[in-house]
């Protein structure tokens, strides 16, 4: 099973961005997004399609439909650069999509 | 606090074998899933594998590439999680991150540091 992620996303300061993450009937599985900015470990934003662990600022939300999730930044600031990567099980197994690495500019 | 703190990485020639050992504190080990995912240099984040707790059965899943090689187990006494690796090749070379949720099943919101595996001749 494989989950495919754009590379990169740009986005100005204060614009909203977008991430997506696209698998077969990925809609039918839970996805969760990662945050990792450079030289630390992944952080979760996101599980379960669209809820936010405790922590995690309102401006991350996400959804997840047909073969398509999207994580979704409303208002990037500066500190929202670094790379995302989506996850997601296959019966027995989790894959993780490519990363996307978000550019705030 | 949750933390999980592995040890164990280094250097090792392709065909040979190493342990890695993560410590846990700040949760109830027995009753947790532990996962080992595995970043290599400059690449993205790789699923290895999963022991579920032995309340739960205490099975193990792996990933394609390391299945057959790699043995993930675990000492519910210690609260330490291992993976054992043989058989190693040049593109197991990667950051090694013990992992575990406190959330549900399907995600993962505890990450170690990470210990570093490099193997070469």
């Amino acid at each position: 099973y494989e989950l495919t992620q754009p590379p990169s996303v740009s986005v100005s300061p204060g614009q909203t961005a977008s991430v997506t993450c696209s698998g077969d009937k990925l809609g039918n599985k839970y996805v969760s997004w990662y945050q990792q900015r450079p030289g630390q470990s992944p952080v979760l934003v996101i599980f379960q399609d669209d809820k936010r662990p405790s922590g995690i600022p309102e401006r991350f939300s996400g959804s997840n439909s047909g073969h398509t999730a999207t994580l979704t930044i409303t208002g990037a600031q500066a500190t929202d650069e670094a790379d995302y990567y989506c996850q997601a099980w296959d019966t027995t197994t989790a894959v993780f999509g490519g990363g996307a690495k978000l550019t705030v500019l | 606090e949750v933390q999980l703190v592995e040890s164990g990485g280094g250097l090792v020639r392709p065909g040979g074998s190493l342990r890695l050992s993560c410590a846990t504190s700040g949760f109830t080990f027995t009753n947790a899933w532990m996962t080992w995912v595995r970043q290599a240099p400059g690449k993205g984040l790789e699923w290895v594998g999963r022991i579920k707790s032995k309340v739960d059965g205490g099975t193990t899943d792996y990933a394609a590439p390391v299945k057959g090689r790699f043995a993930i187990s675990r000492d519910d006494l210690k609260s330490t999680l291992y993976l054992q690796m043989n058989s190693l090749k040049t593109e197991d070379t990667a950051k090694y991150y013990c992992t575990t949720s406190v959330t549900d099943l399907y995600s993962i919101d505890v990450w170690g540091q990470g210990t570093t595996v490099t193997v070469s001749s």
